[in-house]
């Protein structure tokens, strides 16, 4: 069965400091995977996407993924962290064989030290 | 940039009473869906919609559950005889017909049931 592991539930990081959220996934075919954030009583933002191609992706906000085929990993970075980028982080697989729902991983909720 | 909007923002609703939950999708997308994320759990797919009809749904969408577009703007999600266990945030999210562009998602709605 599909499915989408974020091994780290809560992550604090000092302001300035580098960033990397991980993602796992178990999918048979060729994923789409997506990075989104959600700020407190918000909605899910498109961070960023992977369908084929470059395996370096770059987002919005600073943020960017690779895609590791080998590891089953699509892991988010940032090089530095600004005190805005508090929320929690969600990586999704796209099963487009499947009408294109979104298998979400737990969350990891990124807190930032001033 | 367009966006997915949902009204209400939040509705309390008493035990066994129905609810409307009421989704505008972007204008010009053809894919519809509804995901539900209970607090502190992962975002969790509950059904998708292409062409006047359902494509896909999950367990959790079960009789009690139903999705209309009546018009060519709203996407409605009826639960009909509410639980305490649909207590939730409910987020509509749409697509346009290539598989490679992602879901845009509302803001969402907080249901509360009592």
């Amino acid at each position: 069965a599909q499915s989408v592991t974020q091994p780290d539930i809560h992550i604090t990081v000092s302001e300035g400091a580098s960033l990397e959220l991980r993602c796992n996934y178990s999918y048979g075919a060729t994923p789409y995977l997506f990075w989104y954030v959600q700020s407190p009583g918000q909605g899910l933002q498109l961070l960023l996407k992977y369908f084929s191609g470059d395996t370096l992706v770059q987002g919005i906000k600073g943020f960017e993924a690779e895609f590791k085929r080998s590891q089953s990993s699509f892991n988010l970075r940032k090089p530095s962290v600004h005190w805005s980028d508090a929320a929690e982080y969600f990586c999704a697989v796209g099963l487009y064989n499947q009408g294109g729902k979104l298998i979400f991983g737990q969350g990891t909720e990124l807190s930032v030290k001033p | 940039e367009p966006e997915v909007t949902q009204t209400p923002s939040h509705q309390v609703t008493q035990m066994g009473q129905e609810v409307i939950l009421r989704c505008v999708p972007i204008s010009n997308h053809l894919y519809f869906y509804w995901y539900r994320q209970i607090l502190g759990q992962k975002v969790e797919f509950l059904v998708s919609f292409y062409n006047n009809e359902i494509s896909e749904k999950s367990e959790i969408f079960d009789d009690q559950f139903s999705v209309e577009r009546p018009d060519g703007s709203n996407f409605t999600l009826k639960i009909r005889s509410t639980k305490l266990e649909d207590s939730a945030m409910y987020f509509c999210a749409s697509r346009g017909e290539v598989n490679n562009q992602p879901q845009h998602f509302g803001d969402g709605t907080r249901l509360s049931i009592l």
